[in-house]
């Protein structure tokens, strides 16, 4: 069973960089699996922001594409998120996963974005 | 507004028989890519219920089912339990986005 853990500032500022990291334990990020990003606004629904291959290659939200990076560390088994000049719309509910259909989720962490 | 549209809610009483449409285009659901749904139940993760339009996890009741046909996608609960109350979300791969979509999400509620 595949788990992944989200860590990260719960805080940032406006105009800021928001930046997670994903822990994935119980296989090799190097396996066949790309891996994701997905968030969730306060009562709203969810939005897949991208997700990245252990080679390296990445797929991007186009409603996000400018401020989005997704990274991979294959030697800490980990890949991460920056989303660059946040704004209080992002504030959301951040989960890693693995790719579509997606059967594995962390457990989200929420980012809020204020002053 | 989504890619994907669903009802924003449905509800039915315990036993009853509640559908969950999914409405897409030409360029996702219509193009023939696959739907998947999700369950979310309040303060967790979503966990996948039915993948590839019909196909059900190891361990999801089989009182949940899920078909295509065209630009649309339904899921279907039989014999409605209190457990059930949850949002939903439907999924697929929009062709004109280059992007997975999710649809807006229904909330199903146990009369």
């Amino acid at each position: 069973q595949v788990q992944l853990q989200e860590s990260g500032p719960g805080l940032v500022k406006p105009s800021g960089t928001l930046s997670l990291t994903c822990t994935v334990s119980g296989t090799v990020i190097s396996s066949s699996h790309w891996w994701s990003w997905v968030r969730q606004p306060p009562g709203k629904g969810l939005e897949w922001i991208g997700e990245i291959y252990h080679s390296g290659s990445t797929k991007y939200n186009p409603s996000l594409k400018s401020r989005v990076t997704i990274s991979v560390d294959k030697s800490q088994n980990q890949f991460s998120l920056d989303l660059r000049s946040v704004t209080d719309a992002d504030t959301a509910v951040y989960y890693c996963a693995t790719d579509t259909p997606i059967a594995d989720w962390g457990q989200g962490t929420l980012v809020t974005v204020s002053s | 507004q989504s890619v994907l549209t669903q009802p924003p809610s449905v509800s039915g009483a315990p036993g009853q028989r509640v559908t969950i449409s999914c409405t897409g285009s030409s360029s996702n659901i219509g193009a023939g890519y696959d739907v998947h749904w999700y369950q979310q139940l309040p303060g967790t993760a979503p966990k996948l219920l039915i993948y590839g339009n019909n196909n059900r996890p190891s361990g999801v009741p089989d009182r949940f089912s899920g078909s295509k046909s065209g630009a649309s996608a339904s899921l279907v609960v039989t014999g409605l339990q209190a457990e059930d109350e949850a949002d939903y979300y439907c999924q697929s791969y929009d062709s004109r986005l280059s992007a997975v979509v999710f649809g807006g999400g229904t909330k199903l509620t146990v009369l």
